[in-house]
């Protein structure tokens, strides 16, 4: 089960922190993508991380992101930076590169001051 | 970036009848490897996605057979052979054969 957390509201130009915690099972052993969809629009892909490290962002984040993964903690995180209002939307982890059959349940994110 | 279209944009469709739905691709999706790298993923309402089918053809687990996927290269089709009501929502193709992946525009599929 993926469970996200993080704050719902964030003020434009500062940084949108979320996490994704795995129960029952490891974060080990796989790739973990991020994925957005704006209010009412279609689905974004962010960027994927191999849980030992390599990762590939969307360029249009350009270097604004950020995924790491924790494996003491069994934890998935997205950093982006310099948000604005354009970066609202709802924020889903899954697990896999390809193919991903076990998302989050999704975080909304309103970016405004 | 890989652009993908789908069609129609809207579904209205009767229950216990088929339907269809198209993905097309700007570029091949057939991979290196030899796989289609295509998707399909619904999203229900108010709920995250849920994969459908990966690889253009293989239902993911635990999906009914009556969702079947075909196709290959640039043109690719979701069929549902008879429509159940818990199949309303959102359909979206996704390519994963070149980064930055992309999605299609989703297919809203709707009791008539």
């Amino acid at each position: 089960q993926l469970q996200q957390s993080g704050p719902g509201l964030v003020k434009p130009s500062e940084t949108l922190s979320l996490t994704c915690s795995v129960s029952g099972g490891s974060v080990s052993g796989y790739y973990w993508t991020w994925i957005r969809q704006p209010p009412g629009k279609g689905l974004e892909w962010i960027a994927f991380m191999y849980y030992s490290g390599g990762t590939n962002y969307n360029p249009s984040f350009k270097s604004r992101v950020t995924i790491s993964v924790d494996t003491s903690n069994n934890q998935v995180s997205l950093k982006l930076t310099s948000v604005t209002a354009a970066d609202t939307a709802v924020y889903y982890c899954a697990r896999d590169r390809y193919s991903s059959s076990y998302w989050g349940q999704g975080t909304l994110v309103t970016v405004s001051s | 970036d890989i652009v993908m279209t789908q069609s129609p944009l809207s579904l209205p469709v009767t229950p216990g009848e088929p339907a269809s739905i198209s993905c097309r691709s700007s570029q091949s999706l057939l991979h290196s490897d030899g796989y289609n790298r295509l998707d399909w993923y619904l999203q229900k309402p108010g709920k995250s996605p849920q994969l459908l089918i990966y690889l253009g053809s293989n239902r993911a687990s635990g999906v009914p057979d009556r969702f079947s996927g075909s196709g290959s290269g640039t043109d690719f089709t979701l069929k549902i052979s008879r429509v159940e009501a818990e199949d309303v929502g959102v359909y979206y193709c996704m390519e994963d054969a070149q980064d930055p992946f992309t999605f299609g525009p989703g297919t809203k599929v709707d009791i008539k």
